[in-house]
């Protein structure tokens, strides 16, 4: 079984740039999360998709931070104009429903922000 | 709120020792409790869960983990450790009854020296 495909794995951008992370989850998995992990933290939910619809985004900074989930499969997690502070591995993870189901992680992308 | 804590950045045992990994949490409702281990450049890999039933419950690679409601406790074990075990353990709770995202501690770094 293939596992979540994240791209691109590493990323240099400069401040007030934008940037975009694609994510493919596993095959059949309806529920899709973005996570944020600062270094020496742990993960943090950014926003939560079940199906094509958002469940929980309480967490995602929405005046930079977009995503979308067209057709229920890929998602795209956008960051426009990216901030130092956004400095980040970003997670994207899928499983067969919601909790209690464990997730199924991706390798991540690290964004750096000089 | 929910919360978790990891109390201890790095747990430090030979090879063939037993090792703990130290995991507290806060929910207002009934636990759902994971782990999940992280490795350099890789993203997380889900080691086990509780969700209800039994208090000591078995996961991957030989770890095990017991539940214990009075000191809200979810400490890893596994009685013999092994250099490859080395790696980053995240402990991650959810409210069952309530709100849906996981919430996961800061890690703690599992160092394993032969």
């Amino acid at each position: 079984e293939a596992g979540v495909a994240q791209s691109p794995r590493y990323k240099i951008i400069e401040k007030r740039q934008s940037v975009a992370f694609w994510c493919n989850p596993i095959s059949g998995h309806a529920t899709l999360y973005w996570y944020q992990q600062i270094l020496g933290q742990g993960p943090k939910l950014l926003i939560q998709f079940q199906n094509n619809g958002v469940v929980d985004d309480s967490q995602l900074p929405k005046d930079r931070f977009s995503a979308e989930r067209l057709k229920g499969v890929d998602s795209t997690l956008k960051i426009q104009p990216a901030k130092l502070e956004d400095s980040a591995v970003y997670l994207c993870a899928s499983s067969f429903g919601t909790a209690p189901n464990e997730q199924y992680f991706g390798p991540g992308t690290r964004l750096t922000v000089t | 709120a929910q919360s978790v804590a990891q109390p201890e950045d790095q747990v430090n045992v030979a090879e063939g020792n037993p090792l703990t990994v130290k995991c507290t949490y806060s929910v207002s409702g009934n636990p759902y409790l994971f782990w999940y281990v992280q490795y350099p450049n890789r993203g997380l890999q889900f080691l086990l869960k509780y969700i209800t039933g039994d208090n000591l419950v078995k996961g991957s690679y030989g770890f095990e983990a017991e539940f214990n409601k009075s000191q809200t406790s979810f400490h890893l074990k596994k009685p013999s450790a092994l250099v490859s075990d080395s790696a980053l353990y995240f402990c991650a709770v959810r409210d069952g009854q309530a709100g849906t995202a996981l919430i996961f501690g800061k890690g703690t770094t599992l160092s394993v020296s032969s």
